[in-house]
Parts: structure tokens; C-alpha cells; sequence
């Protein structure tokens, strides 16, 4: 069964930090891996989805690399702001598309 | 609007009744999913659909039944709501290129 698991659980950085999320599973049969963030009370928005074949993608600030042999993925977000105060969930998919296995997420806080 | 829609965003019922959580999705996407997301135990799969009339189980499906007579729609019924199914549950839906959109979640408490 696959697991994963995100490291650390909670981050506190100041304004301008660039920072490193980790995300592991444990099957390394995947399909794609997928980040996202959530707000308070909010739903999930969709970040970077990597296919299996891939092994980074870039949105903006963000970047998410793959390694599946190793069975991690990190989501590298470069000179943080405020406004990126959330939680991030990595999810893998390992069924062709038939569902995504979550991780616990990290709670980041970026203090002005 | 495009997009992917849940109805309704927040909804109080009382333990022993039926309760019916709607999910549309504009794109024609084959794949449907609910999730249930909880306090320590993060996003779990209820059921998921890979297209009309076809349905499956997901990790916590007890107590919950789905449909999808056509592809846009996916509801999830409490067929007798226990407090335990007090959650927020989210639709996702997932296209081509397998990635998931979430909709913006129904906040359930059954009292």
C-alpha cells in the first residue's frame, strides 16, 4: 500500500527565505505526483503535477522536482512571501489516474 | 462557468437522516472522486467513478453510496447520517493528463 509522508509538518520563515518542502512515498510505481496548497477553510489548488517520465516542473517561484527511483519529490518555493502562508499536500498517483494517495501536508508560515 | 462545482458549501442535518452532497464538472473529465478530509487523518478516498456507470470504492466507503448516470455528475448520499460523517468533503475531478481538480468542498456536521 502506498504511503507518504511529509517532512517537516510545520514551517516558520521570514519574508525572502527560499525553502525546501519534502514529500516521500514508498511505492516507487507511480503514475504522477501532484503539489498543492490549501488554505484555511479552503479547497485544494492545484500547484505542479509532474509526470512519472518527468523529473521537474516550474510555475513561477515554485519548483518541484521528481525522483522516483528514490521515492521523493521537493517543492522549492524561492523567495517566499506572505501571501504563501498555507498548507502544502503532495499526492501521488499510482493507478493510471485511478486515484491519489495524500500526504499529511506541511503548515508553512512566511512571517512578514 | 467552467469549472468544477460542489453544492451545497455548508450543511447542518440531523443524525439518522439522508443527506445528499452534489458535484458537477464542466470539462467532460472521465474521472470523478470523493474525499473526506479530517484532523489527523488528512484526504481520504470515499469512492471514485471512471466514467458513467461506473463506480468503485475507495479507502472509507461505508455508510456512503455514489451514482453517475451521466458524466458531469457525481453526488454522494449519506443514506443515514452518523456523527461520525461530520467532515468536509471534497469532489475532485481528473482529465487527460491524470492531474486532479478539486472543488471547493462541502463543510457537513450531523448533530
Amino acid at each position: 500500500k502506498q504511503e507518504v509522508t511529509q517532512i517537516p509538518a510545520a514551517l516558520s520563515v521570514p519574508e525572502g527565505e527560499n525553502l525546501v518542502l519534502n514529500c516521500s512515498f514508498t511505492d516507487s510505481a507511480i503514475y504522477n505526483l501532484q503539489w498543492f496548497r490549501q488554505d484555511p477553510g479552503k479547497g485544494l489548488t492545484s500547484l505542479l503535477l509532474i509526470q512519472s517520465s518527468q523529473r521537474e516542473q516550474t510555475s513561477g517561484r515554485l519548483n518541484a522536482s521528481l525522483d522516483k527511483s528514490s521515492g521523493r519529490s521537493t517543492l522549492y518555493i524561492a523567495a517566499s512571501q506572505p501571501g504563501d502562508s498555507a498548507t502544502y499536500l503532495c499526492a501521488v498517483c499510482d493507478n493510471y489516474g485511478q486515484n491519489f494517495v495524500f500526504g499529511p501536508g506541511t503548515r508553512l508560515s512566511v512571517l512578514p | 462557468d467552467a469549472g468544477i462545482t460542489q453544492s451545497p458549501r455548508y450543511k447542518i442535518t440531523e443524525t439518522g437522516r439522508q443527506v445528499t452532497l452534489m458535484c458537477h464538472q464542466t470539462w467532460s473529465h472521465s474521472y470523478m472522486f470523493w474525499y473526506r478530509q479530517d484532523l489527523g487523518h488528512g484526504l481520504r478516498l470515499i469512492y471514485y467513478s471512471a466514467a458513467a456507470d461506473i463506480t468503485d470504492k475507495g479507502e472509507v466507503p461505508d455508510g456512503y453510496v455514489v451514482s453517475r448516470s451521466k458524466t458531469e455528475n457525481f453526488p454522494l448520499t449519506l443514506e443515514s447520517a452518523t456523527r461520525s460523517q461530520t467532515s468536509v468533503y471534497f469532489c475532485a475531478s481528473s482529465g487527460e493528463n491524470y492531474g486532479y481538480t478539486f472543488g471547493s468542498g462541502t463543510r457537513l456536521t450531523v448533530v
